[in-house]
């Protein structure tokens, strides 16, 4: 157990529709990243929040939003949803983005998502 | 350009075999760290080992450990005595200290015969 929660497990929903991804972070972490996969593939960076702020931005679309809460959860927004977007969405955490820290990132077990 | 390549898709290998898998990456970053994650069927990414670029020695954990060639670019896995449960894709993945993401390579595909 990473000690990374996300929620829901699994998610089916149909074209056209918006759904919310939830993600809470090990304790103490204050980064967090978005990562999709699709079946097969590797990891796609979608975007990174550190400590409440936007820090960094990856292959993200724009019908894709994501924010940190203070009190650390992350939430990521996926709307007018296509069948393309089915896959394997992972939030990660790491204590830190700076340097003197190794930065590895811990996943959580990811959202399932089935757009029919 | 690829950063980080991962030149084995998929490989087969008998059980209690060590097994290599491959890693080089490229980077002008004289600081930078390397990272190996599993992830088995079931979907989760797990952590299991880093190298520094500093590191004087090569990383290990338990029956991993990583053969880091720093002149080479490369920092390839080695798991001995290899178990079924070893059966997973494995990713190799780079941080440059300039830029604090994480760069991941496609992956390799690990089967364990019995």
């Amino acid at each position: 157990d990473s000690g990374v929660t996300q929620t829901p497990k699994h998610l089916i929903t149909a074209t056209g529709q918006r759904v919310t991804l939830r993600c809470s972070p090990r304790s103490g972490d204050l980064s967090v990243y978005w990562y999709q996969q699709s079946l097969d593939q590797g990891l796609q960076f979608l975007i990174q929040y550190y400590n409440g702020e936007e820090r960094a931005k990856g292959n993200i679309l724009e019908r894709f939003s994501a924010q940190q809460f203070p009190d650390l959860h992350s939430e990521l927004n996926l709307s007018s949803l296509e069948l393309g977007d089915s896959a394997l969405y992972f939030c990660a955490s790491s204590v830190s983005h700076g340097q003197g820290h190794r930065g590895e990132q811990y996943f959580g077990p990811g959202t399932r998502l089935t757009v029919t | 350009a690829q950063k980080i390549t991962q030149t084995q898709p998929g490989m087969f290998v008998q059980e209690k075999e060590a097994v290599t898998l491959d890693c080089t990456y490229d980077t002008s970053d004289p600081s930078y760290g390397l990272f190996w994650y599993k992830q088995p069927s079931s979907g989760e990414m797990i952590f299991l080992i880093y190298q520094g670029s500093y590191d004087q020695q090569n990383a290990t954990e338990g029956r991993y450990s990583l053969n880091f060639q720093k002149a080479r670019k490369s920092a390839n896995l080695v798991i001995s005595a290899s178990q079924l449960g070893d059966s997973a894709m494995y990713f190799c993945a780079m941080r440059e200290d300039s830029n604090y993401q994480l760069i991941w390579g496609a992956g390799t595909k690990l089967i364990i015969k019995p």
